[in-house]
């Protein structure tokens, strides 16, 4: 079975800052991971998905993710928090084939502090 | 082009009634997908079509819920009768094909409100 943590359902930086979501991930065989992005009353968007290539990832508004697989880690980062960043941010997990689903975490609130 | 377009946005209902929830994919994507999502939550999956066949039905609580796709393009998700703790967000998603390694659309939901 897989399944993801997300660590932290809350987290405050201010504008300017590094914002950095944890989220660590069980699974049997070599994962797919993504990070999908929900703003008030939206549906999800992909932010980015690592899908066994390049172990860095890099996703839309200056986000990026990388793969960890000895910490079982997949933490999203981006440099500078902007505003217009704050949402709901979920990481998820797949086992990549045709007939898998994709488990979501539980998400993590991003607050960002002018 | 347009996205994933869903049908009501808000629903309050009183419990024991009846509620169905619409959703248009996006043009040419043959899998859909509806997802639950309780407050504080991810979402989870509850069905997964690929054009007009349930392929993944097993999180579906099939005494009071039901889906349909008849013509493989939109689809409809019906409760009957809705309880108290089936208030939730309701989502449903597209993709080209129906691997998750193809983006899933989602679209805005629906807030379903049992009373």
């Amino acid at each position: 079975a897989q399944s993801v943590t997300q660590l932290g359902s809350h987290v405050s930086v201010s504008e300017g800052a590094l914002v950095l979501l944890r989220c660590n991930y069980s699974s049997s065989v070599p994962p797919y991971l993504f990070w999908y992005v929900q703003y008030p009353n939206q549906g999800l968007q992909l932010l980015l998905k690592y899908t066994s290539a390049a172990t860095l990832v890099k996703g839309i508004n200056g986000f990026e993710a990388e793969f960890k697989k000895s910490e079982t880690s997949f933490h999203l980062t981006k440099p500078s928090a902007h505003m217009s960043d704050a949402a709901e941010y979920f990481c998820a997990v797949s086992d990549g084939s045709s007939a898998s689903k994709i488990i979501f975490g539980s998400g993590t609130r991003l607050s960002i502090r002018p | 082009e347009a996205g994933v377009v869903q049908s009501p946005r808000y629903k309050i209902i009183e419990k024991k009634q009846p509620v169905a929830f619409w959703c248009n994919p996006i043009s040419g994507h043959n899998t859909l997908y509806w997802y639950l999502q309780n407050l504080g939550q991810g979402p989870e999956l509850l069905i997964r079509y690929e054009n007009e066949e349930a392929v993944d039905d097993s999180q579906l609580p099939k005494d009071r819920f039901s889906a349909e796709r008849l013509k493989g393009v939109d689809s409809t998700l019906k409760i009957q009768p809705a309880e108290l703790g089936d208030s939730a967000v309701y989502l449903c998603a597209s993709s080209e094909g129906g691997g998750s390694y193809n983006e899933q659309f989602f679209g805005p939901g629906t807030r379903l409100t049992v009373l």
